[in-house]
């Protein structure tokens, strides 16, 4: 069975700090792809990222960072300097090939004070 | 940008009655999904259609759904008698051959 556990519920920085929202996923399959999407105040799940199994190299676009650890069975998203857009909640998620249904974790939630 | 788009933003309807949530998903996508969210939870699979027909459906997913693809363009959902827990945010997704799959705005159901 495929599950995504997300420990953080609630996340809250000031702005400019560095934050990270921590995902662990479990599997049992070897190809298998893991998402990040991000659902602000107005409801919409904007997709951010997709990484494969196999490929383990972390990624960096402007200020989002996600560190993929196939050891670990993690993949943890970091915000750089934070601002008061970024809050919103943030959603991991797991397919497998082919296809199948997305299988979310339950969120963490991000609030940035100014 | 393609997007996926969903129709109405908001039903609000009484129990018992009958609900037809509407999407159009990107033009070049073949597969496509349901999910939904109550207030405060987690998103869950609803249901994913590929090739006209059904390919996969969660325990939730049971006689009072149905999903439709009427034309080449819209996807549909309906909700033959809504109940109270019916209540929740009903997003659709397609996705093309690369699994990665994109959502709707969503469609809010308020069932009084």
């Amino acid at each position: 069975a495929q599950k995504v556990t997300q420990a953080q519920t609630e996340i809250s920085v000031v702005e400019k700090e560095d934050v990270t929202l921590d995902c662990v996923y479990e599997t049992r399959d070897t190809t298998y792809y893991l998402f990040w999407y991000k659902q602000p105040p107005s409801g919409e799940l904007v997709f951010l990222i997709r990484r494969n199994s196999f490929d383990e190299q972390n990624e960096i676009s402007g200020r989002y960072s996600w560190n993929f650890q196939k050891s670990t069975s993690s993949f943890n998203f970091t915000i750089t300097a934070s601002q008061v857009v970024d809050s919103a909640v943030y959603f991991c998620a797991l397919v497998n090939s082919g296809n199948t249904p997305l299988v979310f974790g339950k969120g963490t939630r991000l609030s940035v004070i100014a | 940008e393609p997007e996926v788009t969903q129709t109405p933003s908001h039903q609000v309807t009484q129990m018992g009655q009958e609900v037809i949530l509407r999407c159009v998903p990107i033009s070049n996508h073949l597969y496509f999904y349901w999910y939904r969210q109550i207030l405060g939870q987690k998103v869950e699979f609803l249901v994913s259609f590929y090739n006209n027909e059904i390919s996969e459906k969660s325990e939730i997913f049971d006689d009072q759904f149905s999903v439709e693809r009427p034309d080449g363009s819209n996807f549909t959902l309906k909700i033959r008698s809504t109940k109270l827990e019916d209540s929740a945010m009903y997003f659709c997704a397609s996705a093309d051959h690369t699994d990665t799959q994109y959502f709707g705005p969503g469609t809010r159901l308020t069932v009084l």
